[in-house]
């Protein structure tokens, strides 16, 4: 059973580009949950999704920041016109349940 | 709301020796709480976690925590520590029952082996 999928590792993208960030759960899990780390800090709660719903956006930005996890294929945090302060590394989780979350490796992006 | 503080942003110890990360909670209902290690550009791994039952947790790689209430604490243990625990650790609490979704993190400890 194959882990958490994030893709790209690594994103470089120019200031006012678009990024856009895949995560495949695991096999059986229904729950995704996005997170973002800032140097030096502990990773932030962004958005809580299940199978094409929605259910905790409570720490997403209002503007730019959108995240969907559609019926089929992977979840994907998308990032519009991006700035430097969007730099950090961004994790997606999974889980079976609510109680405990399995992380990706993360994505790396770097505004230019 | 839940927060999270970890005491001391880097911890060295000297291998073979007790490893002790400290983490206290707040929260307004019973807390689910959790211990992450992250290696250098790795995602988060779980150590172990705690949800109701016993307060003494046992979790991976020898390490285990114990929820005290009446401090507010979940401090991570180690006997003996060796040069591959060094990583970056994390504490989480989660709301039980209905409450917010997502795991607050503390800031993170970095800890240090020395040979």
């Amino acid at each position: 059973n194959a882990g958490v999928m994030q893709n790209p590792r690594h994103l470089v993208r120019r200031r006012g580009q678009e990024a856009r960030l895949r995560c495949s759960p695991m096999k059986g899990h229904s729950h995704v949950y996005w997170y973002r780390q800032l140097p030096e800090e502990g990773l932030k709660f962004m958005v809580y999704l299940q199978k094409e719903n929605i259910i905790d956006e409570s720490g997403m930005p209002k503007e730019r920041f959108s995240a969907e996890f559609p019926k089929e294929g992977p979840s994907i945090l998308r990032i519009q016109q991006v700035v430097r302060g969007d730099s950090a590394a961004y994790f997606c989780a999974s889980s079976p349940i609510r109680d405990e979350a399995f992380f990706g490796q993360g994505t790396r992006l770097t505004v230019v | 709301a839940q927060s999270v503080t970890q005491l001391g942003s880097h911890v060295s110890v000297s291998e073979g020796a007790l490893v002790l990360l400290r983490c206290n909670y707040s929260s307004s209902v019973p807390p689910y709480l959790f211990w992450y290690v992250q290696y250098p550009n790795q995602g988060l791994q779980l150590l172990l976690k705690y949800t109701t039952g016993a307060t003494l947790v046992k979790g991976i790689n020898g390490f285990e925590a114990e929820f005290k209430k009446s401090e507010t604490s979940f401090h991570l243990t180690k006997p003996s520590a060796h040069m591959s625990d060094a990583a970056e650790y994390f504490c989480a609490v989660r709301e039980s029952g209905g409450g917010a979704d997502g795991l607050t993190f503390g800031k993170g400890t970095h800890l240090i082996i020395q040979p």
